[in-house]
């Protein structure tokens, strides 16, 4: 069965500072990796997805992301962080043959003024 | 606008009632996904359907039931409603039951009270 740890309930940051939000995962297969991000009142937004090649991936808003096969890892990552930055930010994963994603629980990063 | 449409925003009604949340996916994609987000339990898949079939089935209770339509909109059905069932409810679509490279499109949600 597939699996998504966010092991961080929360992430402060002040701004300008680089930011990481942590994702680790569990799945047959290779992965297809994802990170969505959920303004308040708002559904959520793709934001970078990993299906093959660079394990680099940039996205939107200047946000990237590196996959890590021997640690299953895809951490989130922004050089400087800006305060419209704060939102809560899901890891999602997909086995390759799957239907469906399974998200993980969610990091609420705060950028700080 | 990502395209989904989900209504109502907000919905209260009491326990024991039977609600209808409406999706309406976007245009050409035939997969939506209904998703629970609430406090305790983050986001849990509940059901999908792919142009009118159901496909998967997730944490989702006996109490509640969802369709597809020819038009393939979707309609999730809640009943016996208990306080428990307060949360965000997400409609979100895929253009086929493949469309990885592009994840799911997410409505903004239908946000229901149970009091």
């Amino acid at each position: 069965a597939q699996s998504v740890a966010q092991p961080e309930d929360q992430v402060n940051v002040a701004e300008g500072n680089p930011l990481t939000v942590k994702c680790t995962y569990s799945v047959s297969g290779n992965p297809y990796l994802f990170w969505y991000v959920q303004y308040p009142n708002r559904g959520l937004q793709f934001l970078l997805k990993y299906i093959t090649g660079d394990n680099l991936v940039k996205g939107s808003y200047g946000f990237e992301a590196e996959f890590n096969k021997s640690q299953t890892s895809f951490h989130l990552k922004k050089p400087s962080a800006l305060v419209s930055d704060s939102a809560l930010y899901f890891c999602a994963v997909r086995a390759p043959y799957g239907q469906n994603f399974v998200f993980g629980p969610g990091t609420r990063l705060s950028v700080l003024p | 606008d990502s395209g989904v449409t989900q209504t109502p925003k907000h919905l209260i009604t009491a326990t024991g009632q039977r609600v209808t949340l409406r999706c309406s996916p976007r245009s050409g994609d035939l997969s939506v996904y209904w998703y629970q987000q609430s406090l305790d339990q983050g986001l849990q898949f509940l059901i999908q359907y792919y142009n009118g079939e159901e496909r998967a089935k997730g944490n989702i209770l006996e109490r509640f039931s969802a369709q597809q339509f020819p038009d393939l909109h979707s309609e999730l059905n809640l009943s016996s409603l208990e306080l428990g069932d307060s949360a965000l409810y997400f409609c979100a679509s895929r253009a086929g039951l493949g469309g990885e490279y592009y994840g799911y499109t997410f409505g903004s949600g239908t946000r229901l009270t149970v009091v």
